[in-house]
């Protein structure tokens, strides 16, 4: 089945600069790639989904690149502040449309002055 | 927005002792799902549902089952409880499309 590998695992990050966040994956039928964050004590909220091959959506302080190709998503913080400290995680829906995600191990943000 | 709740929030049980986990979506979404987070594996996959009455078996089925009683309500039992099933268990729902939703998370603790 899917496999997902994320790295970093942590990232420590000064205050206005950015990080990225790697996530490959090995089913070439996967199709829907999702950002989540968590934060302490919370449950997962959505940052972003990607559906297209080659796809670059941004949101608020951050910007996800998918590479179909290569089988690899990103999350590029840019400007990192200090509530952008949290874990990430990136998921997979792989081939199997019934059994819903698969989710990378998360990579913990620390967001420094 | 879709809703997925889960109770309790909070447990503390006994090694052995017998534990229902609670979620119910209001969303009609035909999938549900319960997973667990543990610090080093991510989330991972226990059980999950596509409808009343169905059940299918995730990665990591061993010491659970769980039952779909409705549309709505999806339990997670944990029988005989052991200290290695402590942790925060997330509920989840979709419909047919791509987009999941999770419930707040449950913190089991087996002491």
């Amino acid at each position: 089945g899917e496999q997902v590998e994320q790295r970093p695992p942590h990232l420590s990050v000064r205050e206005g600069d950015s990080a990225v966040i790697i996530c490959t994956y090995t089913d070439p039928n996967s199709y829907y790639f999702f950002w989540y964050k968590q934060e302490p004590g919370a449950g997962l909220q959505l940052l972003m989904k990607v559906f297209s091959s080659t796809e670059i959506n941004e949101g608020q302080g951050f910007t996800v690149l998918l590479n179909k190709k290569d089988k690899q998503l990103s999350l590029n913080l840019t400007a990192a502040h200090p509530g952008d400290s949290a874990v990430y995680f990136c998921a997979v829906r792989g081939g199997n449309y019934a059994q819903g995600l698969t989710f990378g191990l998360g990579t913990r943000v620390s967001v420094f002055p | 927005e879709a809703a997925v709740t889960q109770s309790p929030r909070n447990k503390v049980t006994v090694t052995g002792g017998n534990v229902t986990l609670s979620c119910r979506q209001t969303n009609s979404h035909n999938y549900m799902y319960w997973y667990r987070q543990d610090t080093g594996h991510g989330l991972r996959l226990i059980h999950y549902s596509y409808g009343a009455g169905n059940l299918q078996i995730g990665d990591v089925p061993d010491g659970y089952k769980a039952t779909r009683t409705t549309q709505e309500d999806f339990f997670l039992l944990l029988e005989l409880a052991s200290p290695s099933q402590t942790s925060l268990y997330f509920c989840a729902s979709r419909m047919a499309g791509p987009e999941v939703f999770f419930g707040k998370g449950t913190r089991l603790t087996v002491v």
